[in-house]
Formats: C-alpha cells, sequence, structure tokens
C-alpha cells in the first residue's frame, strides 16, 4: 500500500518552460488537494478535486491548473514556470466525509526550482 | 477570515520531558476541526492528532496530546517523554470547507 506518491521529486525548470506534477493516490479516496509550501510559511491550497472530473481553485490557483482524468490521479500543470512559483508541492487526498472530518494524507512533495 | 498562528517559530527540550507547542486561530464558526501535523526532515507532512470542536474531551494519541479552549481558540500540542524522532516542524491547521489554514509552523528541537 504506496499511499500518497508524487513524481517527480525534484525538478529545476527555466523561467517559460511548462511542467506537469504527477500525484497518485491508491486509497480509493474521493478528495484531493494540492498545496505549496514556502519558506516561513504554512502550507496554502492550489487546487483542489471533489471528484473524478471536477476540480475546484482554492487560495493561491493563478499560474496553475490541475485535471482529475482517474479518480486515482490527479495532475498540476505550470504551463509557464515563474520563479515566484519555487517551492515544494504537495498532493493529499482523503475520504469524502461529511462536515469536514476527513483527514488528509500527504506525498513526499516535489522540490520545484525555476531560475 | 480564519487564521492560525504559531507564535513560536522554535522550541528546544531535553530528551524525554515534556514540552508544549502553541496555536491560537480565529473563527466564526463553532463547529470544525484542528489537526497537528508533523514534518520530520524527510519532509513527509505526518498527522499527529485531531480535535473535533464539538467535543469537550481533549484528543490523546499515545505520547500526544492536546489541550483545546474553545472559548479562548487555543489549540496547544503537548508531547511527553520526548525523543529524539519526535524532531521536526510541527504544523498547527484548522478545517475551513475543503481546505486546511496552516500555521507558518514551530521547529521542535530535541536535546540528547
Amino acid at each position: 500500500n504506496a499511499g500518497v506518491t508524487q513524481t517527480p521529486k525534484f525538478r529545476v525548470l527555466k523561467t517559460g518552460q511548462s511542467m506537469t506534477l504527477l500525484c497518485a493516490q491508491d486509497m480509493n479516496h474521493e478528495y484531493m488537494y494540492w498545496y505549496r509550501q514556502d519558506p516561513g510559511m504554512g502550507l496554502r491550497l492550489i487546487h483542489y478535486s471533489v471528484g473524478e472530473g471536477t476540480t475546484a481553485k482554492g487560495e493561491v490557483p493563478d499560474g496553475y491548473n490541475v485535471s482529475r482524468l482517474k479518480k486515482q490521479n490527479f495532475l498540476l500543470g505550470l504551463e509557464s514556470a515563474a520563479p515566484s512559483q519555487t517551492s515544494v508541492y504537495f498532493c493529499a487526498s482523503s475520504y469524502r466525509l461529511a462536515g469536514g472530518r476527513d483527514t488528509q494524507y500527504f506525498g513526499p512533495g516535489t522540490r520545484l526550482t525555476v531560475l | 477570515a480564519q487564521t492560525v498562528t504559531q507564535s513560536q517559530p522554535e522550541m528546544s527540550v531535553q530528551e524525554a520531558e515534556t514540552v508544549t507547542l502553541s496555536c491560537t486561530y480565529d473563527t466564526s464558526e463553532s463547529d470544525y476541526y484542528l489537526f497537528w501535523y508533523k514534518q520530520p526532515p524527510s519532509r513527509q507532512m505526518i498527522l499527529v492528532i485531531r480535535q473535533e470542536a464539538y467535543k469537550q474531551q481533549n484528543a490523546t494519541e499515545n505520547r500526544f496530546s492536546v489541550n483545546f479552549q474553545k472559548a479562548a481558540k487555543s489549540f496547544s500540542l503537548k508531547i511527553s517523554d520526548s525523543q529524539l524522532g519526535d524532531a521536526a516542524m510541527y504544523f498547527c491547521a484548522y478545517r475551513r470547507g475543503y481546505q486546511l489554514i496552516w500555521g507558518a509552523g514551530t521547529k521542535l528541537i530535541i536535546k540528547p
């Protein structure tokens, strides 16, 4: 049981390049999330999904796009990377439980550097 | 707007002793959920403990317990019998809808 996995673990981009981060979970979770973590700050939600084929914006969605074509996968795309997107990116997933009772389980993170 | 504040950027404790990490939050809601997550140097975010606001009883998980003061909007984490493996960043988080609102974290150092 791998839990939540993220690919790749590290990546260096040049300004203007594009890339896709892949998140996969094998726990049959309905909900999936993408966060970014910057130094001295807690995590901030970029986008999330409450089910296959659905996505929604979080707190800091600008410059990112997401897709959830399969229940187990949640992709985060950067179409034109900027230095401000240098960060550590975390994917998380959870069951669908009413009233916010679900607990989010996190992947190991992807460290992205944009030069 | 909901905010989460961790006022201690760094704490240190002697191995086997007890340490308390502070967290305060701001909300106008009456029913909500609070979490403590641990992030060791491996970077993996690990759930330590959770608390439902409607429950008056403080949550406990082995050596970890919380002091939940709803009226004061305070949610502190107590670690008993500290171990070297407890060294990590600790984050307090508040659940708002689908989103977790996070504090800036407290770095816990364990002195052998």
